[in-house]
């Protein structure tokens, strides 16, 4: 079983249309996030649920809007796409964010290209 | 400001050679480090942790050193193998109030057999 899915892997799309990427975890984590990969490898935090609860929002413009509906569940929409935000997306959880530290398990990416 | 980075690139080792990544940061609240492995196409895996309070800890086959006075971390990898090679990034974590993980900016390893 895949401790953290998402979906879709591959995402091809013109300028202005909007998409999604949906993210699921099967470990009983409290703590879900979404991190975006540059081409240069660059991860950098976009936002982190806990418990469906908005904890962290890294400047990150408007078009974009995680949403969960669950805590094993967080998706990623984003409208107007841009050029620039072509990326590889990666959806990750911990066990809670509130806790000791702990790793993050990551899913295995959604590479998201604007044409 | 936030900085994790790392001194080289791409390290290109010979299969069966110790392998040494280093990383530097910034942060000195940082109190939690993490090396994670990323293999092409696949996410970041989790590799090694150290809290602030340890100098080094070993697993199997990697170690992690952490030198806070400079504030350096590095991850040897002994007897390296060619599924090895892969990008590996440092994180820190500091509390915010929860736990905010930074990630460096990545070293690919190239094991050559």
């Amino acid at each position: 079983d895949t401790a953290v899915s998402q979906t879709p892997k591959y995402l091809v799309t013109q300028m202005g249309n909007d998409k999604s990427i949906k993210c699921e975890q099967n470990l009983g984590h409290d703590t879900m996030y979404w991190y975006k990969q540059d081409s240069k490898k660059f991860l950098k935090i976009m936002f982190s649920y806990n418990n469906k609860e908005l904890i962290i929002n890294e400047t990150v413009p408007n078009r974009f809007s995680p949403k969960s509906p669950d805590k094993a569940h967080l998706n990623l929409h984003i409208n107007s796409l841009e050029l620039g935000d072509s990326a590889v997306y990666f959806c990750a959880s911990s066990q809670d964010v509130y806790s000791s530290p702990g790793e993050l398990f990551f899913g295995e990416g959604s590479r998201l290209t604007v044409l | 400001g936030e900085s994790v980075g790392l001194h080289l690139p791409t390290l290109s080792v010979q299969e069966g050679d110790n392998s040494i990544i280093n990383c530097a940061y910034s942060n000195s609240a940082s109190d939690y480090f993490i090396w994670y492995k990323q293999e092409s196409g696949k996410g970041p895996q989790f590799i090694i942790d150290i809290r602030s309070n340890m100098d080094k800890r070993q697993g199997q086959r990697v170690t992690v050193l952490l030198n806070k006075t400079v504030k350096h971390l590095s991850l040897q990898i002994a007897a390296t193998q060619p599924g090895d090679s892969a990008v590996y990034f440092c994180a820190e974590t500091y509390n915010t109030g929860f736990q905010k993980l930074v990630f460096g900016t990545g070293t690919r390893l190239l094991v050559s057999p």
